[in-house]
């Protein structure tokens, strides 16, 4: 199985603060990575797909990027609407799996 | 707009088998792959496994053991059943489109069983 480590896995953030997240895989997964946003009693949210394009009608604060086995999600001014968790998927391989999660926490 | 929604029991005693089916509307089910993601409170996501309207299926080896993913196209549905369930098998269970990237694009809204007697 590709392991994806994910860091941090929580941090402290404030409105405006420019964020990034970083998601690691244990071996080159080229550029099958997808981000996703999950808010508190919600089903996971798609943000970004193949690494760095951005899901239709997501803010384009919101941008990813990265390949092979380093990948970054980065929020360029985080809004209120933006405190949740943030996960990692990797789709080069069966099975399919998730980063740990970073929460973003005022 | 694809939408996929749970249901089934919310509680099933351990050793028994949880039964979960994913109705899909305002699309077909007869293309992509369709799977089942679960999420023990607090924790983070698993994938379970997929299904092709073929009827061909891909399980995470760690549930391969117990696990069965089945679809009706006539009835645009697919269903998950996991036999001999622990507490440990207590989480939200997603269903979820795999789309034309090959990621996770529609996701159902979930639904939380618990194992407990």
């Amino acid at each position: 199985d590709i392991q994806m480590t994910q860091s941090p896995s929580a941090m402290s953030a404030s409105v405006g603060d420019r964020v990034t997240i970083t998601c690691r895989a244990s071996q080159g997964i080229s550029n099958y990575l997808a981000w996703f946003q999950q808010k508190p009693g919600r089903a996971p949210k798609r943000l970004i797909y193949a690494a760095s394009n951005l899901q239709s009608g997501v803010p384009s604060r919101f941008s990813g990027s990265g390949s092979a086995t380093e990948f970054a999600l980065t929020i360029s001014s985080l809004q209120p609407e933006d405190f949740a968790t943030y996960y990692c998927l990797q789709h080069n391989s069966y099975p399919l799996t998730f980063g740990g999660g970073t929460k973003v926490e005022i | 707009q694809l939408q996929l929604q749970e249901s089934g029991p919310g509680l099933v005693k351990p050793s028994e088998t949880l039964s979960l089916t994913c109705s899909v509307s305002g699309g077909s089910i007869s293309a992509y792959y369709w799977t089942w993601v679960r999420q023990p409170p607090g924790k983070g996501l698993e994938w379970i496994g997929y299904i092709y309207h073929t009827g061909s299926t891909n399980y995470n080896p760690s549930l391969k053991s117990r696990v069965t993913i089945s679809i009706d196209t006539s009835k645009n549905h697919f269903s998950l059943k996991l036999r001999s369930v622990t507490a440990a098998d207590t989480a939200v269970y997603y269903c979820v489109r795999e789309g034309p990237t090959g990621d996770l694009d529609y996701w159902g809204q979930g639904t939380l069983v618990t194992v407990s007697s």
